[in-house]
């Protein structure tokens, strides 16, 4: 089993929908999750982090933890071309950090306009 | 624009030969970690530096080496380069080496092996 799994896509979603992205893990005691963004040819940025079960919004992104199904999601509400990348799930396992942040394949996201 | 800057922007080296990529890690942080990201895969966790002693290693063989200096800047060095060792080499840097810390990313070196 892999330990981040992200549907590859691509996920097309048309301009000004919800675009709903999901992410599954393997381990439990990972406890620190985070979305970044990353556009062809450039590197990941960070958009949310989330540590807690439940919903945290930041502007247009909210992002959603259920660690008893193991599993983090992030919406991204009124979606606009801009939005259009690959979107990376990540995970930090231990509690020290010393094992990095595992990254699932990512999810490529297209806004069609 | 996170702080975190990376050199070389591309390299292209050949089978055999051995590399070096640095990274200047944001203003406040102390903890450096390097990722390797294949075309089409997520970012792997190659190691950590944390106050200049490797604070944790991912499953890459012994010729990724590295080092983190007083200014927390850092080095990778890779030695004996492979075909496959052609990627995206991503730094990021944080306030310390715990978990819950944000990790912000370099721009990234890209590596082609011929």
């Amino acid at each position: 089993q892999k330990e981040v799994e992200q549907n590859s896509g691509p996920l097309s979603v048309p301009e000004g929908a919800i675009a709903s992205l999901n992410c599954t893990y393997s381990d439990r005691g990972s406890q620190s999750f985070f979305w970044y963004r990353q556009y062809s040819g450039k590197s990941p940025e960070l958009i949310m982090s989330i540590y807690s079960n439940g919903d945290k919004e930041d502007g247009r992104f909210t992002a959603q933890l259920n660690k008893a199904s193991q599993y983090v999601s992030l919406l991204i509400r009124d979606s606009q071309p801009s939005d259009s990348a690959t979107y990376l799930c990540a995970v930090n396992k231990s509690g020290g950090g010393a094992d990095g942040l595992t990254f699932g394949k990512g999810t490529h996201l297209i806004i069609q306009p | 624009e996170t702080g975190v800057t990376q050199s070389p922007t591309h390299l292209i080296k050949t089978r055999g030969q051995q590399v070096t990529l640095r990274c200047s890690s944001q203003s406040g942080h102390n903890t450096v970690s390097w990722y390797q990201q294949a075309l089409g895969q997520g970012p792997q966790f190659i190691f950590q530096y944390y106050r200049e002693e490797e604070n944790g290693r991912g499953n890459f063989p012994p010729r990724f080496s590295g080092l983190q200096f007083p200014n927390y800047s850092s080095e990778l060095n890779v030695n004996a380069l492979e075909l496959d060792d052609s990627a995206l080499y991503l730094c990021a840097s944080s306030r310390s080496g715990r978990s819950a810390d944000t990790q912000y990313f370099g721009p990234g070196t890209r590596l082609t092996v011929l």
